[in-house]
């Protein structure tokens, strides 16, 4: 079975501070990692997709992936309370289905 | 450009009805999926449309069964509603090889079996 986990939460920041968000996999041979932001009672909207193991930088947001640990995080710098969301990690594991499969997401608190 | 539409919004149905949700899609893309959202569960493919004419089980398919009418339209469809079909249903396209490599995701039908 094709699982990816993640903290619940909610994980509380305050304001201007770095949120950091974590996910992990169970696929080894998986080659595609995304982020998605939902907000409440909204559909998910992609912030972040990462294929490498690394960092990826996008404005305030950067995405790490540990292939060999099987671990990929977003970090997300001068949290402001519009990041007030859940977060969706995603992983595309291999084949050609393109299918996604999504973590249980982690619900994010900014505290202005 | 609309992107992914769904009909209904939202839908209340007793126990045994059975109904169609409907998506479609105006970016000419070839792949189009179906999730449902429960709290505490994640997003959890139903069946997928990896291109015109094509139509798979993804991991919680019982209960459900799906039509890709053409290239823009998917709809889902409940035969016998249960209370357990309870959720937010979803529905996303994708263009494999694009490049943006992401799913794009209707504003969803939230649907109460009673």
């Amino acid at each position: 079975q094709k699982e990816v986990e993640q903290n619940s939460g909610p994980l509380s920041v305050p304001e201007g501070a770095i949120a950091s968000l974590n996910c992990t996999y169970s696929d080894r041979g998986s080659q595609s990692f995304f982020w998605y932001r939902q907000y409440s009672g909204k559909s998910p909207e992609l912030i972040m997709s990462i294929y490498s193991n690394g960092d990826k930088e996008d404005g305030r947001f950067t995405a790490q992936l540990n292939k060999a640990s099987q671990y990929v995080s977003l970090l997300i710098r001068d949290s402001q309370p519009s990041d007030s969301a859940t977060y969706l990690c995603a992983v595309k594991f291999g084949g050609a289905t393109n299918k996604l499969i999504f973590g249980t997401g982690t619900l994010l608190a900014v505290q202005p | 450009n609309a992107g992914v539409t769904q009909t209904p919004k939202f839908q209340v149905l007793k126990t045994g009805q059975s109904m169609t949700l409907q998506c479609a899609q105006d970016m000419n893309h070839n792949s189009m999926y179906w999730y449902r959202q429960d709290p505490g569960m994640g997003l959890r493919l139903i069946y997928y449309s990896a291109s015109e004419g094509t139509t798979d089980k993804g991991e919680v398919p019982n209960g459900y069964n799906v039509s890709r009418l053409n290239k823009r339209e998917f709809s889902l469809r409940l035969e016998s509603a249960a209370p357990s079909q309870t959720s937010v249903y979803f529905c996303a396209s994708y263009e494999p090889g694009a490049s943006t490599d992401t799913q794009y995701f209707g504003p969803g039908t939230r649907l109460t079996v009673l």
